[in-house]
């Protein structure tokens, strides 16, 4: 059975904090890995990573994919309260539908 | 957000109703699918459409059933809803070949 699984579920940290956030995968015919933020309401896109190794960049945030050992981490560099959300991994297998399977998500929360 | 909206956006509804949620598309594309969050679980995938009259099941389909008659709307019909039921639906569509899933605003549905 297809599997992402997201660690830590919740998270609480002080501004200018540094922050990782794990995702870890068991998928028939991996496709692609993707991050999205979501602040009470819908998830919005952060980054598709398909390579290993290669990093994708976005302001503070970045992530990274290790398609040997299955898993990816998100970071998060000078936090900030408004990078308080749920961050959810989604893994899309290789069927060409877009179909997506989703971790639990991990809460973030930042103190001023 | 690819133009999506979802109706209704709140239902309260009992035991035993029949409920529709709709979800419309501006942007033509082809994928659409529809999940459901709750907490613990991240986003769960209901159903998906790969094109007019084209649906097919996906991990928590019990008690649900879809349609799509038209490239725009794909509706989610609970035939008699149950307390399980409740939860928060989000739409999503995917352009071929796109990288991410754009999601609509969310339905918050409760069955008392």
């Amino acid at each position: 059975e297809d599997k992402v699984v997201q660690s830590p579920l919740s998270l609480v940290v002080h501004e200018g904090d540094t922050v990782t956030l794990n995702c870890s995968y068991e998928v028939t015919n991996f496709r692609s890995l993707l991050w999205y933020k979501q602040e009470k309401k819908a998830p919005t896109f952060l980054f598709m990573l398909t390579s290993s190794g290669i990093e994708k960049k976005s302001g503070r945030l970045s992530s990274i994919l290790d398609k040997k050992e299955l898993f990816s981490i998100l970071n998060i560099t000078a936090t900030q309260t408004g990078d308080s959300a749920v961050y959810l991994c989604a893994v899309e297998a290789s069927s060409n539908t877009g179909k997506l399977i989703f971790g639990q998500g991990t809460t973030l929360q930042v103190k001023p | 957000d690819a133009g999506i909206t979802q109706s209704p956006r709140h239902k309260v509804t009992e035991t035993g109703t029949p409920v529709t949620l709709r979800c419309h598309q501006t942007e033509n594309h082809r994928y659409m699918y529809w999940y459901r969050q709750d907490p613990g679980h991240g986003l769960r995938l209901i159903h998906y459409s790969y094109g007019v009259k084209d649906t097919d099941k996906g991990e928590v389909s019990d008690g649900y059933s879809v349609s799509r008659s038209k490239t725009e709307d794909f509706l989610l019909t609970l035939e008699s809803a149950t307390s399980s039921q409740t939860s928060v639906y989000f739409c999503a569509t995917h352009l071929q070949g796109g990288d991410e899933q754009f999601f609509g605003p969310g339905t918050r549905l409760t069955v008392l």
